[in-house]
């Protein structure tokens, strides 16, 4: 199985401020055939199911804000939201796809300062 | 406008069985692989199990392989999840989820609201 880590767990920004999340893979997401890395962010506000906000490890969902974005191949990717709004308080989870099973990192919540 | 909803869920004895259903909007259901995804109170997401848009084929989790059976009708635009031995490590909010293409090997673009299976005698 490909384990996902995340780091940190959580951190506490201020508004407007950047906020930004390491997701590491236990091997490779990056399918040479196509040059794509098989990595997605989500974002689960309080009570609420998941959002998909990054898909192919940088692109960025239809509608999604531009102050969310992504970056990474291979192994390490890091997920950026470059000021802070309120709505953004939500825990943030990565999770591959290039393999059976399925499998997301631990989350990450994040907080206003 | 992609439409996901839920139902099934609810308390159940271990051992006991519970069919959820997912019942899909808004887009060419037949097109587009669904999954199941779960999530344990307070806890983090776990992939349950995919089944493709094309050939009905299937992946499960191992937490849920032999217990667990998805399928899917597209002449009624609805994704099952048949549970059967349930235990009370199965207590979570199980999501319905649309993958972003035929096969399974692709994002989850879309969500459900989730239904919550609880198991506990």
């Amino acid at each position: 199985d490909i384990v996902m880590t995340q780091s940190p767990d959580s951190l506490a920004v201020s508004l407007g401020e950047r906020a930004t999340i390491n997701c590491k893979s236990s091997q490779s997401v990056l399918y040479s055939p196509n040059n794509k890395n098989y990595l997605a962010w989500y974002r689960q506000k309080p009570g609420q199911p998941p959002k998909l906000l990054i898909y192919w490890a940088s692109t960025r969902e239809s509608g999604v804000p531009d102050r969310f974005s992504a970056s990474g191949s291979g192994t390490d990717f890091t997920l950026t939201i470059s000021s802070l709004q309120a709505e953004d308080v939500a825990v943030y989870y990565c999770q591959q796809y290039y393999g059976v099973p399925f499998t997301f990192g631990p989350g990450t919540k994040v907080d206003i300062k | 406008e992609v439409q996901l909803l839920e139902s099934g869920g609810g308390l159940v004895q271990p051992g006991g069985s519970l069919r959820l259903s997912c019942a899909a909007s808004g887009f060419t259901f037949s097109n587009y692989a669904m999954s199941w995804v779960r999530q344990a109170p307070g806890k983090g997401l776990e992939w349950v199990s995919s089944i493709s848009g094309s050939d009905g084929s299937t992946y499960y989790a191992e937490s849920v392989k032999g217990r667990f059976t998805i399928s899917r009708d597209n002449s009624k635009n609805t994704l099952f999840g048949q549970m059967h031995g349930l235990r009370a490590e199965d207590t979570a909010i199980y999501y319905c989820a649309k993958c972003s293409g035929a096969n399974y090997y692709s994002n989850f673009d879309y969500w459900g609201p989730g239904t919550l299976v609880t198991v506990s005698s």
